[in-house]
């Protein structure tokens, strides 16, 4: 069982669609992290949420920290086919020092 | 480039061998963390060392070891491996903020 429960899986969409991935636990985190993972890469970081409630945007993607820390959104305005990767989600427990990972969501982008 | 060097990037060996995964951590970051990436169990924390001492273990097996050196590079130690240790090993090492993850050993057992 996963710590961090990420949906969907897999997300097919045609360039210009909105989307939104889940990231869900039962866990409250101090921070909750964002990162994209692309073929043959690591993963790279994109946002760090650290308040409950906290809003980040990052040009046409938008992250949320659920107001009690135990989940998060990502929301992608008129996605492209550049946003095509694996997001993953990944939380650092109270008084905890190494990330938990979510299983990930798989984006393809169409156009 | 993340700052964060891994080598080998890709390793086939055979069953039952030893073999070591390299990480050299971005300037200044005194954290290494090493995570286990395959198709069914997605991105598993293995250790964690900070400043060559380690700090944090996870689902490491005890087939392998890890270390962490004066330089602050670190080696992952696999050893009588099985054809279930082929996945993706990556090395991250942060400054507190977020991680940043090298771009991976990819290790095929045959």
């Amino acid at each position: 069982t996963q710590l961090l429960e990420q949906s969907p899986q897999f997300l097919s969409i045609q360039e210009g669609e909105n989307l939104t991935v889940y990231c869900n636990s039962s866990s409250v985190f101090s921070s909750l992290q964002w990162y994209r993972q692309e073929p043959g890469e690591g993963p790279v970081l994109l946002v760090t949420v650290v308040t409950g409630g906290e809003v980040k945007k990052l040009k046409r993607l938008t992250f949320q920290f659920g107001d009690a820390r135990k989940d998060s959104s990502l929301h992608i305005t008129a996605a492209q086919p550049g946003d095509t990767g694996l997001y993953l989600c990944a939380g650092l427990k109270e008084y905890g020092n190494k990330l938990v990972f979510g299983a990930g969501t798989i984006l393809r982008v169409k156009s | 480039d993340s700052g964060v060097t891994q080598t080998p990037k890709h390793l086939i060996t055979a069953t039952g061998q030893r073999v070591t995964l390299r990480c050299s951590p971005r300037s200044g970051d005194l954290s290494v963390y090493w995570y286990q990436q395959s198709l069914d169990q997605g991105l598993q924390f293995l250790i964690q060392y900070y400043n060559g001492e380690e700090r944090a273990k996870g689902n490491i097996l005890e087939r392998f070891s890890a270390q962490q050196f004066p330089d602050l590079h670190s080696e992952l130690n696999l050893s009588s491996l099985e054809l279930g240790d082929s996945a993706l090993y990556f090395c991250a090492s942060s400054d507190r903020g977020g991680y940043t993850f090298g771009s991976g050993t990819r290790l095929t057992v045959v």
